[in-house]
């Protein structure tokens, strides 16, 4: 079973408006943490916010924010304001258990078009 | 601000040719991961490392094989190249549970 699911392979969106990205996850683990990555068509993976299981107010990055739904096992990516350069893969990935395992599964990705 | 390199960029390559992928970084990371990605797809994890002498398979896999004889230095080595080696190769790094992975720029592999 997939663990991140990105159902939108697609998504289009005109500039300066919001947008939202889909991400859920499975697991049963009590500690995981979750992270959205931008990829640009140059392919380098950009780091962009995290959310840990235990944090109890949705994390923020400027532009950027991250809608956890704990109980619905969601973590969707807002991006406001959208910009031209905002177009990319963007991939959702989360990280379980705790202490020195450390592995990062990623979603299937989202490819973000912004229309000017 | 590079501070985990991968070299080459882009490689060309003839079948059954033994190639090293590098990667490096300067952060004095412990935990290294080599992952897989196919053009617009997701990536999937080959190799990783939680320190020096230490070596796991991933969740994909692989006929490459890895080394970690330094702590900045996790090479990445296809014996003998195939077509269906053809992919990016994406090397990252990271240092405690809630930072993120830091990726090198990835190398980009064409088995002809």
């Amino acid at each position: 079973a997939q663990k991140i699911t990105q159902t939108q392979p697609g998504m289009f969106v005109q500039e300066k408006e919001a947008v939202t990205l889909d991400c859920t996850y499975d697991t049963s683990d009590q500690s995981y943490g979750l992270f959205w990555y931008k990829q640009p068509s140059s392919g380098e993976m950009i780091f962009l916010i995290y959310q840990g299981s235990y944090d109890e107010q949705n994390a923020t990055e400027g532009r950027y924010s991250l809608n956890f739904q704990k109980a619905r096992k969601s973590a969707n990516l807002v991006i406001s304001a959208s910009q031209l350069g905002d177009s990319a893969m963007y991939f959702c990935a989360m990280r379980e258990g705790q202490g020195s395992n450390y592995k990062l599964t990623f979603g299937k990705g989202t490819l973000l078009t912004v229309n000017p | 601000e590079a501070d985990i390199y991968q070299t080459p960029r882009y490689l060309v390559i003839g079948t059954g040719k033994k190639i090293t992928l590098e990667c490096s970084q300067t952060m004095g990371h412990d935990k290294m991961y080599w992952y897989q990605q196919d053009p617009g797809m997701e990536l999937h994890l080959i190799h990783y490392s939680y320190g020096v002498n230490s070596t796991e398979k991933g969740d994909l896999s692989s006929e490459s094989t890895v080394s970690r004889i330094r702590t900045e230095h996790f090479p990445l080595t296809l014996e003998s190249a195939r077509p269906s080696h053809t992919s990016q190769y994406l090397c990252a790094s990271t240092q405690i549970g809630n930072s993120p992975l830091h990726f090198g720029n990835g190398t980009r592999l064409t088995v002809t």
